[in-house]
């Protein structure tokens, strides 16, 4: 399995984004990058995926860079409620095995 | 159910039982999965079941882990001749169809004494 790197802390203030990187140099064609994040207490939850292009939900957007050996998590207005630890995932097809490394543990200040 | 349902929430056993954590995955949901995260730490992948194939076993830690799903649905976890260092938060995730999403559970805090 292809494997991630994040760093392990970050901080933020409140209403400001919030870059979140991942190293990937390992990624191959077919990887899909997953990002999840798991709140206080709580089972992880999805926040975004994708495979080459960048993408945006309601959540974050997710920019890719162009080799694919790295992508940043985008939170565009963090509030305190984004305090979690996030995790970048590859898996291969759709889906697949989910291996879970430390992630960040992002804390976000009034 | 709405969601993924996991039971029981807090189980506290002696060390030397066996126990059974349950999951019950989102109707229709084709694929599951089991995790382990010790305090602080992680999520470590146990096991996965997608569809009528063999599951992918690869992370259980040794012979005492065993998981079964039965028909296609509610997944059971069994630890036998628990440990201390069994002691975890166990969760559950599933996904359906051609979706790329993991839904968890609340999981299982289990304490081994």
């Amino acid at each position: 399995d292809a494997k991630t790197t994040q760093p392990n802390s970050m901080e933020s203030n409140e209403e400001e984004p919030v870059h979140l990187p991942c190293n990937h140099s390992t990624i191959s064609g077919t990887d899909y990058i997953h990002w999840y994040r798991q709140l206080p207490s709580q089972g992880p939850e999805y926040v975004i995926h994708g495979l080459t292009s960048n993408v945006n939900n309601r959540m974050a957007s997710l920019a890719i860079a162009e080799d694919r050996k790295s992508s940043t998590l985008i939170l565009h207005r963090a509030t305190l409620r984004d305090a979690a630890v996030y995790y970048c995932i590859l898996t291969d097809n759709q889906g697949g095995k989910l291996i879970f490394g430390q992630g960040t543990e992002l804390s976000v200040k009034p | 159910g709405a969601g993924v349902s996991q039971s029981p929430s807090n189980k506290v056993t002696e060390k030397g039982k066996d126990v059974e954590l349950r999951c019950d995955p989102i109707s229709g949901h084709t694929a599951l999965y089991w995790y382990r995260q010790s305090l602080g730490q992680g999520l470590e992948f146990l096991i996965y079941f997608q569809g009528n194939s063999a599951p992918d076993k690869s992370g259980l830690p040794s012979d005492r882990f065993s998981a079964e799903r039965t028909g296609g649905s509610v997944s059971t976890l069994t630890i036998q001749r628990t440990q201390q260092e069994d002691s975890a938060v166990y969760l559950c995730a599933s996904r359906g169809g051609t979706s790329e999403k993991l839904f968890f559970g609340s999981g299982t805090q289990l304490s081994v004494l």
